[in-house]
């Protein structure tokens, strides 16, 4: 595997059930990032994590939860979702939080019934 | 607070034909400015990184500029092609790697 990965890519959930979305990078990186991307909206910076610390959390529900267990791997744990959640959830990784480009994992595409 | 505002919304062109891309910022106190391509449904792929001390970046037939004391940048693309055909979104970046999308460019070239 190269590059960022994302699975699953689709995921359907009621909104009682638990789910979680996972993101892992093969590039070294020490900075991982949540994105979501709802219709014809920009993208929104979720959560930060640099050297598996969370370093930023841009005002997002509880019902969001991430977690960052080492460097190369990044969750996304939801539970009692709302259908407003329902987007395109992006995963992306930097070689740090000053410099370099970002690298965008293929996104989880979420439907929340 | 940062804006970012991406014109055209879309374009439709036929194929070979040269084009440009802008896109404007509030905040000229940036780091850097990525340019990305989003096919639809699918994620980000990084096509430019311009630091803010540079005023152009190229890559292929792709061609980048910076203007960063008036808030500015504008992605040339030569000879287009079918298969360019894509979202094309400018983030700068305003520090400590958040970048700030705007809505993009929707971009059809036909044969």
């Amino acid at each position: 595997e190269t590059g960022v990965t994302q699975t699953p890519r689709h995921l359907v959930m009621g909104m009682t059930n638990k789910k979680s979305l996972k993101c892992e990078q093969h590039l070294g990186h020490n900075a991982m990032y949540w994105y979501k991307q709802s219709a014809k909206k920009p993208l929104e910076l979720m959560f930060v994590y640099s050297l598996e610390e969370r370093v930023e959390n841009n005002s997002v529900p509880s019902r969001f939860s991430p977690e960052c267990p080492n460097s190369s791997h990044l969750f996304l744990h939801l539970h009692t979702l709302q259908p407003e959640d329902s987007a395109l959830y992006l995963c992306a990784s930097s070689p740090g939080r000053q410099l370099g480009e970002q690298y965008f994992g293929p996104g989880t595409r979420l439907t929340v019934t | 607070k940062q804006e970012v505002t991406q014109i055209p919304a879309a374009l439709s062109v036929p194929e070979g034909e040269n084009l440009v891309l802008n896109c404007s910022f509030t905040d000229s106190a940036i780091y850097n400015l990525q340019w990305f391509r989003q096919d639809p449904g699918k994620g980000l792929t990084s096509l430019l990184l311009i630091q803010s001390s540079q005023r152009e970046q190229t890559s292929g037939r792709l061609n980048a500029s910076l203007d960063k004391s008036s808030g500015r940048s504008t992605l040339y693309i030569a000879a287009s092609q079918p298969g360019d055909s894509a979202t094309y979104l400018c983030a700068p970046n305003t520090g400590f790697q958040k970048l700030v999308f705007g809505t993009g460019t929707r971009l059809l070239v036909s044969p």
